[in-house]
């Protein structure tokens, strides 16, 4: 059973980075698919953020391209977010999951979700 | 690229079906057979019930099925019962991106 797991730091100071890990078990990255990060908002609705291969090929949601990197390192099975210059509109629930790019572009397995505020 | 559009919420008694719509354009929904639908129950992570448009991943009951009329895509859920009562979500595919609707929230009466 895949199962993914998001961990990082709860609370990050406005202008900051954001660093989100998430780590996969079940399946190996290099297996193939690719692996996506989502954010929810409180109380609203979802947003795709990026996707990632194992190659480290990536897609990434126009509207927060000039501030997302995603990456992945295989070897750890696991792949990161790092989101730049946040505000406040960042804080949200941030989900990792895999992705069915080219394949039907669904998410089919997600994490639990890690609540991050932006606040100082 | 702008959310695709969901009532915000519907209702319908246990037994009863209801029907779930996500309106989008020509260049998302209606472009291409790849919307996907999530179920989310308060504090919990997304959970995919229909992708393709009409397919039904192993485990999710045929209660709910769905399709797709040019830019409108729907979410139906026949035999209502209390464990679907949650938000619901659409997504589809567009251009090398994705795009969610606003979620619509199912209440059983």
């Amino acid at each position: 059973q895949v199962q993914l797991q998001e961990s990082g730091p709860g609370l990050v100071k406005p202008s900051e980075t954001l660093s989100l890990t998430c780590a996969v078990s079940g399946y190996s990255i290099s297996s193939g698919y690719y692996w996506g990060w989502i954010r929810q908002p409180p109380g609203k609705g979802l947003e795709w953020i990026g996707s990632i291969y194992h190659s480290g090929s990536t897609y990434y949601n126009p509207s927060l391209k000039s501030r997302v990197t995603i990456s992945v390192d295989t070897s750890k099975n696991q792949f990161s977010l790092k989101l730049s210059s946040v505000t406040a509109a960042d804080t949200a629930v941030y989900y990792c999951a895999r992705d069915r790019w080219s394949r039907g572009y669904y998410f089919d397995y997600w994490g639990q979700g890690t609540l991050v505020t932006v606040s100082s | 690229q702008s959310a695709l559009t969901q009532p915000a919420s519907v209702s319908g008694s246990p037994g009863q079906s209801i029907t779930i719509s996500c309106t989008g354009t020509s260049s998302d929904v209606g472009g291409y057979n790849y919307v996907s639908w999530y179920q989310q129950h308060p504090g919990k992570a997304p959970k995919l019930m229909i992708y393709d448009v009409s397919n039904r991943p192993s485990g999710v009951s045929n209660r709910f099925s769905g399709s797709k009329s040019g830019n409108t895509a729907s979410l139906t859920i026949s035999g209502l019962q209390a464990e679907d009562e949650a938000d619901y979500y659409c997504s589809s595919y567009t251009s090398s991106s994705r795009v969610f609707g606003g979620g619509t929230k199912l209440t059983v009466l």
